[in-house]
């Protein structure tokens, strides 16, 4: 298995309030992801990363923005939490970008109350 | 426009059926990928197919295979004798040489095997 860590699994919150979701991986792969899953929808891609602080935006990016520091680490940051936002995040690694297969982490539930 | 298509939301068989899980997809790139993954109740998404343009050659992997046809932009998966552990939910995806290093998914077929 792909040595990917999301934290945290499970988090409640209140509208308003920041939320910091982490990726961890220790794969040493360029190519690190954020995805949402909702019903209906599959996964929408929210931010990407090529490399340390390279990052680029996906096609759900509003009201989130990310940040990576070191390889190994992908932070996904709601500024202001917003109940639309209540969703189940995965992150996924990639060695070789578009041309190679995703490895997913096992899912954060995010609930905003 | 969506660039995955996956027509079928839910999909229930009897156990031993065989079932056809449809994919269609819409690129202008002459170099792209597609891939199949795995969803199981327990939420974890496995990967278990990754096709490149250029290889139509359909593939077996034990009861699982995959018919890739570029006439009709379609990248097909069929179990064979389905099982009660192939309950899930399946995900098509395409990665585009054109756009980088994003992956379109589509919205997920939800297969469920009865016993």
């Amino acid at each position: 298995d792909a040595g990917i860590t999301q934290s945290p699994r499970h988090k409640v919150t209140e509208t308003g309030t920041p939320v910091t979701l982490r990726c961890h991986q220790t794969e040493n792969h360029r190519y690190m992801y954020w995805y949402r899953q909702d019903p209906g929808h599959g996964l929408r891609l929210i931010h990407y990363s090529y490399g340390v602080k390279d990052t680029d935006k996906g096609e759900v990016s509003d009201g989130y923005s990310v940040s990576r520091s070191k390889t190994e680490d992908f932070l996904l940051t709601l500024e202001s939490a917003t109940s639309s936002q209540t969703s189940v995040y995965f992150c996924a690694i990639s060695r070789q970008g578009g041309t190679g297969e995703l490895f997913f982490g096992e899912g954060s539930r995010l609930t905003v109350l | 426009a969506q660039k995955v298509t996956q027509a079928q939301t839910e999909i229930s068989v009897v156990e031993k059926e065989d079932v056809t899980l449809d994919c269609v997809y819409e690129t202008r790139d002459t170099t792209y990928y597609l891939f199949w993954y795995k969803q199981p109740p327990s939420g974890e998404l496995v990967f278990l197919i990754r096709r490149n343009s250029f290889d139509e050659q359909n593939e077996i992997s034990g009861r699982y295979s995959w018919n890739f046809q570029k006439s009709t932009s379609s990248f097909n998966f069929t179990i064979t004798a389905s099982q009660v552990v192939d309950s899930a939910v399946y995900f098509c995806a395409l990665s585009e040489a054109r756009t980088g290093n994003q992956f379109y998914f589509g919205t997920g077929t939800s297969l469920t095997v009865i016993p």
